[in-house]
Order: C-alpha cells, then sequence, then structure tokens
C-alpha cells in the first residue's frame, strides 16, 4: 500500500514563527502536492513538485515555500507564520504517467497559529 | 481556470438507502478526468472513484457509481446500500493534464465538500 506520512497531526505556533512541514512518501512518486484545506473552501493547492529540485506554484502560494531535496520528501515552510495560516495541511503524492495520476494523501497537519 | 461546485454543504441518509451528491464544474477543455474522494473523520483521504471525460460509460466501484453527463458538466456520486462507514466528508474534483518541461503531472481543482451522515 502506499504510505503518505506527515511528521505532525496538531501544531500549535506563534505567530511570526518559521514553520517547517514534513512529508514522506514510500512508493518512489515522482510528483508531491501541498494542499490546505478550509471549511467551505474544499482543498487549494499551495505548491508541487514533479521532480526533486523542481516546484511550481499553486493557486495560493504566497506566505509560502517548499523545499524537495529527496524524492521521497518535501517540506513545506512558512517563513513567518500569521494567524490567516491556520489551517489544514495536506500532502499528497503521485506517479507521473500520460493518464490520471491518481493522488494520495497524508493524514494532515492541523495547524495553529495564535 | 476550472472552477468545481458542490452545491450541498451537508446531506444524510439512513443505512441501507441510496444517497447521490451533486457535483458540477466549469471548464473549456474537452479532454480530462474527473474523481471522488472519501474523507472520513480524522482519517485521510482516500479515492473512491474516477471517471476519464473520453469514456461515456459511466464508472462504477461496488456500492459507488456515477452519473457523468460532460455537456451539462455534471458529474454526480450515487452510494447504494449506505453504510455506517460511509460517513465522511466527500470532495469532487477535476483534473486536466499540464506539462512542464516535457514532464507531465496532475493538478487537481477540488469542490467545496459535502459532509454525508449516514443513520443507523
Amino acid at each position: 500500500d502506499v504510505k503518505v506520512t506527515q511528521s505532525s497531526r496538531y501544531l500549535v505556533k506563534r505567530t511570526g514563527e518559521k514553520v517547517f512541514l514534513e512529508c514522506v512518501q514510500d512508493m518512489d512518486h515522482e510528483n508531491m502536492f501541498w494542499y490546505r484545506q478550509d471549511p467551505g473552501l474544499g482543498l487549494r493547492l499551495i505548491y508541487f513538485s514533479y521532480d526533486v529540485k523542481m516546484k511550481e506554484k499553486g493557486d495560493i502560494p504566497e506566505g509560502y515555500s517548499v523545499s524537495r531535496e529527496k524524492k521521497e520528501r518535501f517540506s513545506l515552510i512558512l517563513e513567518s507564520a500569521s494567524t490567516n495560516q491556520t489551517s489544514m495541511y495536506l500532502c499528497a503524492s503521485s506517479f507521473r504517467t500520460r493518464g490520471a495520476d491518481t493522488q494520495y494523501f497524508g493524514p494532515g497537519t492541523r495547524l495553529t497559529v495564535l | 481556470a476550472q472552477t468545481v461546485t458542490q452545491s450541498q454543504p451537508e446531506m444524510s441518509v439512513q443505512e441501507a438507502e441510496t444517497v447521490t451528491l451533486s457535483c458540477t464544474y466549469d471548464t473549456s477543455e474537452n479532454n480530462y478526468y474527473l474523481f471522488w474522494y472519501k474523507q472520513p473523520p480524522s482519517r485521510q483521504m482516500i479515492l473512491v472513484i474516477r471517471q476519464e471525460a473520453y469514456k461515456q460509460q459511466n464508472a462504477t466501484e461496488n456500492r459507488f457509481s456515477v452519473n457523468f453527463q460532460k455537456a451539462a458538466k455534471s458529474f454526480s456520486l450515487k452510494i447504494s446500500d449506505s453504510q455506517l462507514g460511509d460517513t465522511a466528508m466527500y470532495f469532487c474534483a477535476f483534473m486536466k493534464h499540464s506539462n512542464a518541461g516535457g514532464t507531465s503531472y496532475g493538478k487537481l481543482t477540488f469542490g467545496q465538500g459535502t459532509i454525508l451522515t449516514v443513520h443507523p
């Protein structure tokens, strides 16, 4: 079975702190994604990566950055956390194929910024 | 840009009955894929079913089936013989294929979600 893990289920940080969210997948997937999930808004794509050291902005990249130094690991960085970044963050991964790439999701990290 | 709309924030159904969740989308693409994902309470999101737009036949996975109406841009999910374990948030999602630097990847656009509660 595909396994996507995230470093924390719950995280509480203070405004202005630098926050790292880690995601690891064990299926040798080329693609990795970071989403945030908010009530009434569904999931929105923050950043994605289709290869090591490659990254592309999603729909809401402001205030975030990412790092992918190894194929299995994709990190989301909040340079200076703000209260409006309180949310559920979901990581996903998929193969890079010609057809539909089924995305496999991690359990999520619920981040609270005080 | 694509948009996906789920107009039912919450729905409920009695165990063993049938329920249909609605989803509409807007796109100018001709080739794309549609998905339904399920997110149980405090558990990971998993794929329920997917549909390729070029296929006219509706996808089916056991008790889950879709009604794909391409012209109407509608993609509803029918759950038959509902079970307590079907209680979850359900998301409809759209994917078109994109290319960057010769690679290919799939970006998902999600709807707002529908909370389904199955009552005993």
